[in-house]
């Protein structure tokens, strides 16, 4: 049984940066195909895709975000680390992660699982 | 400003069969697999449809999914109250260096 929790502070200073991490279980970060996201959500708003990390760690980054967000493993401990800089207000979001799925039928990943999601606040 | 397009709005009275619309580019949509998700109020998405009209078990097979062109289409038939929430369409973006992209999301309210 997969289960992935987030983790983190529940409230943030501007300017400063966001660390976020995803504790899972029932797979491993070291198996061919595996992979974690992170998925944010302001809210009453829509999902975004913020970055992703794959068991070769080949890792990817939204375009628009790049810039301020770092993704790395740790397949020890079966975690996900996000971090996120220079925190504004409009970062307030429920951020999850979720597992990745390779689908070997017909070969294409996609978020199969999703945490439950920590809502973080930015703000003074 | 979500890269695909999604009514922000549905409904439908019990039984009825509605369909959420989702619409894309070429360089998502139009050369990639689409899913979609649903959220209940107050919880995490939960996959509905993988690879334009695939079930995962345990998903009724009153959810289906459907693809043409750069537009994807999810259909709800035998509607029921325990349906109410918000549906998203997400897809690959082969452009850039490939990215995620979700729709705006869509309510669906049951009568």
């Amino acid at each position: 049984q997969i289960t992935l929790k987030e983790s983190g502070p529940t409230l943030v200073k501007p300017t400063q940066t966001l660390t976020l991490t995803c504790t899972f279980s029932g797979f491993s970060l070291s198996t061919s195909g595996v992979g974690v996201g992170w998925i944010r959500q302001p809210p009453g708003k829509a999902l975004e895709w913020l970055a992703l990390i794959y068991w070769d760690d080949d890792k990817r980054y939204s375009p628009s975000l790049k810039s301020r967000l770092t993704i790395t493993k740790d397949t020890s401990k079966n975690q996900v680390v996000l971090t996120m800089t220079n925190m504004d207000p409009v970062d307030t979001a429920t951020y999850y992660c979720a597992h990745i799925y390779w689908d070997t039928v017909v070969p294409n990943w996609y978020f199969d699982l999703w945490g439950r999601g920590t809502l973080v606040t930015v703000s003074s | 400003q979500s890269v695909l397009t999604q009514p922000p709005s549905a409904s439908g009275t019990p039984g009825q069969r509605v369909t959420i619309s989702c619409s894309g580019s070429s360089s998502n949509i139009g050369s990639n697999y689409v899913y979609w998700y649903q959220q209940l109020p107050g919880t995490a998405p939960k996959l509905l449809i993988y690879r334009n009209n695939q079930r995962p078990s345990g998903v009724p097979d009153r959810f289906s999914g459907s693809k043409s062109g750069t537009s994807a289409s999810l259909a709800i038939s035998g509607l029921r109250s325990e349906d109410e929430a918000d549906y998203y369409c997400a897809a690959w973006d082969d452009s850039l260096s490939g990215f995620w992209v979700f729709g705006g999301g869509t309510k669906l309210t049951v009568l």
